[in-house]
């Protein structure tokens, strides 16, 4: 079985400051990792992946995640946040190979104030 | 490229009514397809995937049934829909195979009233 944690439902930050996102999950298996994002009335939209190959991972708008296998997480990170950024972001776990259904997150609510 | 699309976009019901939502890919074949459920506050929730037609397996029991008529379409039905129903409800795909990434139509809105 597997799982995501992502503590707390909301994040505020200032616009330019660093944006933590923080995601922990459970696999009994290598894990493939993802990070989503939800801008209101929207679908998710793929941010970033982790699929066993570098354990930091680069994705869109300057968001960047790193796998941790002893601290079971993949926290999300932006070193400068931008009004844009202001949206839902979900953490999601699947089992590595293909036809492995993804577990989400409750997902985090991510405000930046002017 | 591949594309998913996803209608109706908002649906208000009276509880009771039935339901249908629909979700075609276009561009891809043989692909997994999936029916998610989100709830405020509650992230999201798998209802239904498909990996093939007439394959459905359901994740929850429910009010809610999924088909898979043809290779790129994916149907959400009830027959009578509960207050409880309410949500959006979001379709997605992937390869057969692959990494797993889920690529997610718009979203349909449901309020039952």
């Amino acid at each position: 079985a597997q799982s995501v944690t992502q503590l707390g439902s909301h994040v505020s930050v200032s616009e330019g400051a660093l944006v933590l996102l923080r995601c922990n999950y459970s696999s009994s298996v290598p894990p493939y990792l993802f990070w989503y994002v939800q801008y209101p009335n929207q679908g998710l939209q793929l941010l970033l992946k982790y699929t066993s190959a570098a354990t930091l991972v680069k994705g869109i708008n300057g968001f960047e995640a790193e796998f941790k296998k002893s601290e079971t997480s993949f926290h999300l990170t932006k070193p400068s946040a931008h009004m844009s950024d202001a949206a839902e972001y979900f953490c999601a776990v699947s089992e590595s190979g293909a036809n492995s259904k993804l577990t989400f997150g409750k997902g985090i609510t991510l405000s930046v104030r002017p | 490229s591949q594309t998913i699309h996803q209608w109706p976009a908002t649906l208000v019901q009276p509880v009771g009514s039935p339901l249908s939502l629909e979700c075609t890919v276009e561009g891809t074949s043989n692909p997994n397809l999936y029916w998610y459920r989100q709830a405020a506050g509650r992230g999201l929730q798998l209802l239904f995937y498909s990996v093939g037609i007439g394959q459905i397996s359901s994740e929850v029991p429910q009010n809610l049934s999924a088909s898979r008529p043809q290779d790129r379409q994916f149907i959400l039905s009830s027959k009578k829909l509960l207050l409880s129903d309410s949500g959006f409800y979001l379709c997605a795909w992937t390869p057969i195979t692959g990494a797993n990434v889920l690529t997610f139509g718009a979203g349909s809105r449901l309020t039952v009233l």
